[in-house]
């Protein structure tokens, strides 16, 4: 299976601060017709998770633009351009190109 | 409004079986992928299983094969996955997934494996 390492495991950011979360996966997630699966997940405090970034860079709908996805192969960062008090929470990257799907083990973000 | 309602989990002990369900509504479910993927109280996200518009490809992650089978029912807009020989490790509160990428999420059924 395709292990997906997270770092780091916990983030304390200052409101307005940007902030970077790290995926990297254990093998190539590019396909045989060159689509990258990676996607990235807010999950709030008791609530399910939310879809923020898909195929890597591409912003679900309704996602603020201050959240962004970039990377290939094997090594994928998202971003926050600046924080919102909001934006506390655990979130995950996933990669479904190799079966069977994986997580990250998560990223907990928290207001200093 | 896309709507996905997950339901059919409860406390069982180790060795029984359970039938999750997933009511989906809002998109025409025969178009999409579904997946389900549960949380362990406190734990990160695990991936289960998936199956295919058409229910003809099916992929398990190594834990539940031969134990959970994943189906659907298009023309009833259903997801289900059939659990046997319960673990007391697959306690975990199990989410109806839209799609190979993730995009929408049921509010979870609760699965409590214990003696």
């Amino acid at each position: 299976d395709v292990v997906m390492t997270q770092s780091p495991l916990s983030l304390p950011v200052t409101v307005g601060q940007p902030a970077s979360i790290s995926c990297r996966s254990s093998q190539s997630l590019v396909d045989s017709d060159g689509d990258t699966f990676l996607s990235w997940f807010q999950q709030r405090p008791g609530q399910s998770p939310r879809l923020l970034i898909y195929e890597v860079s591409y912003r679900d709908s309704g996602v603020p633009d201050r959240f962004s996805g970039s990377g290939s192969g094997t090594d994928f960062t998202l971003n926050i351009n600046r924080v919102e008090a909001e934006d506390v929470g655990v979130y995950y990257c996933m990669q479904v190109t190799h079966w069977p799907g994986t997580f990250g083990q998560g990223t907990k973000v928290e207001i200093k | 409004e896309v709507q996905l309602v997950d339901s059919g989990g409860d406390l069982v002990q180790p060795g029984g079986s359970l039938r999750l369900s997933c009511a989906a509504s809002g998109f025409t479910f025969s178009q999409f992928w579904m997946t389900w993927v549960r949380q362990a109280p406190g734990k990160g996200l695990e991936w289960v299983a998936i199956i295919n518009e058409d229910g003809s490809e099916k992929y398990y992650v190594d834990s539940v094969k031969g134990r959970f089978t994943i189906s659907r029912d298009n023309a009833k807009k259903s997801l289900f996955l059939q659990m046997n020989s319960l673990r007391i490790e697959d306690t975990a509160e199990y989410y109806c997934v839209r799609g190979r990428g993730g995009g929408y999420w049921g509010p979870g059924t609760l699965v409590t494996v214990s003696s």
